[in-house]
């Protein structure tokens, strides 16, 4: 069946990469997303990449697509207190009418 | 100018009370949903419509019963709520179904707590 993991909690120094990893299990995923829930508020879309995507890139965020492994990943260069927040994975199948979100992964800056 | 708004933002209720969550986007948008985010930020889709008609239905108690008078508008409506109902409702929309470069654009959710 379809399933997105992802690891629950990253902690990263002010001003360091932020790397944020998801797998998914769907091999006819044809949208991968990355969501972005800050407190006490909806989500909103960060970014995404077609499966025929190795790499996406905009501004301070860099996604990577292995297809083979089924592996996604965010990277948020030069990471700020304003990045805190909750980060949500999300794949669309060719075959599916809806998305499947991951659990989140809740990312903190320390100084 | 808010996109998608869902009122109200809170809703403290006792259990096998009635309530009603709605939900209204500005965007033009043909398709909105309804999700359900629990305590461990879990976000499951419980329904969708395009163009007023039903076209997800999540295996969600029939106590929720979801209403669209129109595309613009997706409301959600709760029998005899329970204490396991108690979670952040999050009203969405998008251009088509769940399409692919058509994302989701979320509403900021009403905390449903049932005492």
């Amino acid at each position: 069946g379809e399933d997105v993991e992802q690891s629950l909690f990253l902690s990263v120094r002010e001003g360091d990469s932020s790397v944020i990893n998801c797998t998914y299990t769907d091999s006819s995923s044809t949208y991968l997303y990355w969501y972005k829930q800050e407190p006490g508020a909806g989500l909103q879309l960060l970014t995404y990449i077609f499966s025929n995507m190795d790499m996406k890139q905009d501004q301070r965020l860099t996604v990577l697509l292995n297809k083979k492994d089924k592996h996604l990943s965010l990277r948020i260069a030069d990471t700020q207190t304003g990045d805190s927040a909750i980060y949500f994975c999300a794949e669309k199948a060719s075959s599916a009418s809806k998305i499947i979100f991951g659990s989140g992964t809740r990312l903190s800056i320390r100084p | 100018d808010t996109a998608v708004s869902q009122t109200p933002k809170y809703l403290v209720t006792q259990m096998g009370n009635d309530k009603s969550i709605k939900c209204e986007q500005n965007l033009g948008h043909d398709t909105m949903y309804w999700y359900k985010q629990d305590s461990k930020k879990f976000l499951k889709i419980m329904f969708s419509y395009n163009n007023k008609e039903l076209i997800i239905n999540e295996t969600v108690p029939n106590r929720f019963s979801p209403k669209s008078p129109d595309k613009a508008h997706l409301n959600l409506h709760i029998n005899s709520l329970e204490l396991g109902d108690s979670a952040v409702y999050f009203c969405a929309s998008s251009q088509i179904p769940q399409g692919g470069n058509s994302p989701l654009h979320f509403g900021n959710g009403t905390r449903l707590t049932v005492t």
